[in-house]
């Protein structure tokens, strides 16, 4: 079956560059989401089909797909970032999501 | 903006059903190319797709619930629900409504946005 990993994870100071990866097998020729989840609160679209910000979600986050890769990269990363982040894509007609990587501004 | 709104049966027996309704606003459930969708994530561990309803009443569910599944949609109250039948201790989640993205050709595609707040049904034997 395609699964989707993510480091359990990743910490950065405030005001730097946060990167969070997603990996499966040739999840490049597929499209991927990425969501904020903040502790009790539902998921937040924040990229979609691999880079694609929608209206509303600030310009410091990115997202880039190639090989088996996903990165969602945070630029200037701020206390508010702080959360939860879970990659998705679909494949053979079914949904599939990664674990998360909380994200952790030190 | 659209916004959607969960709720439904919060403590279940053991093999009986869950039933649950998302409730639309701020947006008519029959306009655009989108799936109604349901979403949840057992205590500990990750998000699980559940299935879709399309405009029209076709319906695509995850393999892995082995036909429990069932979605509906009231479009005279612009919503739709979820039954999952013979619940086991497996299915205790906080269970996510969401609206899904079509393309012109296919559901099995794209995002999902926005998602209600999340309702929390247990499963007691």
């Amino acid at each position: 079956s395609f699964d989707l990993s993510q480091p359990i994870s990743v910490s950065v100071s405030p005001g730097q560059t946060a990167s969070i990866t997603c990996s499966g097998g040739e999840l490049g020729d597929k499209y991927l989401c990425w969501y904020q989840q903040r502790p009790g609160q539902s998921p937040i679209l924040i990229i979609y089909q691999d880079d694609k910000r929608p209206s509303g979600i600030p310009e410091r986050f990115s997202g880039s797909n190639s090989g088996n890769t996903a990165t969602l990269t945070i630029s200037g990363t701020q206390a508010m970032d702080e959360a939860d982040y879970i990659c998705q894509a679909w494949d053979s007609s079914t949904v599939v999501f990664g674990g998360g990587t909380k994200l952790t501004v030190l | 903006q659209l916004q959607l709104q969960e709720s439904g049966s919060g403590l279940v027996q053991s093999l009986e059903t869950v039933s649950l309704t998302c409730t639309v606003s701020g947006g008519s459930i029959s306009s655009g190319t989108y799936s109604w969708t349901w979403i949840r994530r057992p205590p500990g561990k990750g998000l699980e797709w559940i299935g879709y309803i399309y405009q029209g009443g076709t319906t695509f569910y995850n393999p892995s619930l082995k036909g429990r599944v069932t979605i509906s949609v009231d479009r005279s109250k612009n919503q739709f629900s979820l039954n999952l039948t013979s619940v086991t201790a497996a299915d205790t989640a906080l269970y996510y409504c969401a609206r899904g993205y079509c393309s012109r050709t296919s559901c099995l595609v794209g995002r999902f946005d926005p998602w209600g707040r999340g309702t929390l049904v247990t499963v007691s034997s």
